[in-house]
């Protein structure tokens, strides 16, 4: 099935600095969303973006969407200890009832 | 309640054993979702309902697994003689439109078969 996926690295940073982490897909979609989810269970709504919008900011989060070459990127600056997570986008595809999920990227930020 | 409810919280049975999970949404969100999690992986899509109807079960793995919702609200996942390999986290949301736009996820059923 067609899904979102991130580039399945572990990220590491330094309290402070920003991370940014990249998610692809495969088709036309309505939106792309973005979730955290720490120590393994519920995942949390960071960012909603729209495909005819280009970027969004919410907050620390700056998301990006180039539907020309099917991609989207997710970065938090000035990260702090509590943005520990795994971060996952999600896909709406056009005529689709179902989210789909990436792998997720874990991001470890070291006080 | 405040948020998405599941229910266990963690559950351990013996192969072949039946098992069922309960989700309680966010009151009036008309949407609901079943995803499940193996270990490090994504999240893997296995129902949608609608009100109480169940457009998409396209998702369920085999015909162990079966999902209703009653009342728009409650639902109750069932899997039939667990196997090992049903050993996830199994996760619902809920949304207030069936627009797939912001899911609010419950905290998850660990289900480990042993």
């Amino acid at each position: 099935s067609q899904q979102g996926e991130e580039d399945p690295q572990a990220l590491s940073i330094q309290e402070g600095e920003n991370a940014t982490m990249n998610c692809s897909y495969k088709t036309s979609i309505n939106n792309l969303q973005w979730y955290r989810q720490n120590s393994g269970r519920g995942l949390v709504h960071l960012i909603l973006i729209r495909s005819n919008e280009r970027e969004k900011h919410s907050g620390r989060l700056r998301v990006t969407l180039d539907t020309s070459k099917k991609s989207s990127s997710l970065l938090i600056t000035a990260s702090r200890a509590a943005d520990t997570a795994s971060y996952f986008c999600a896909t709406d595809y056009y005529g689709n009832n179902r989210l789909a999920f990436g792998k997720g990227n874990q991001v470890v930020v070291i006080p | 309640g405040a948020g998405v409810s599941q229910s266990p919280s963690n559950k351990v049975t013996e192969k072949g054993k039946d098992v069922e999970l309960r989700c309680d949404p966010i009151s009036g969100h008309t949407a609901l979702y079943w995803y499940r999690q193996s270990l490090g992986q994504g999240l893997e899509f296995l129902i949608y309902f609608q009100g109480n109807s169940a457009p998409d079960k396209s998702g369920l793995p085999s015909d162990r697994f079966s999902a209703e919702r009653t009342g728009g609200s409650v639902s109750t996942l069932t899997i039939q003689r667990t196997q090992q390999e049903d050993s996830a986290v199994y996760l619902c949301a809920s949304s207030l439109v069936s627009t797939n736009e912001k899911l609010f996820f419950g905290s998850g059923t660990q289900l480990s078969v042993l």
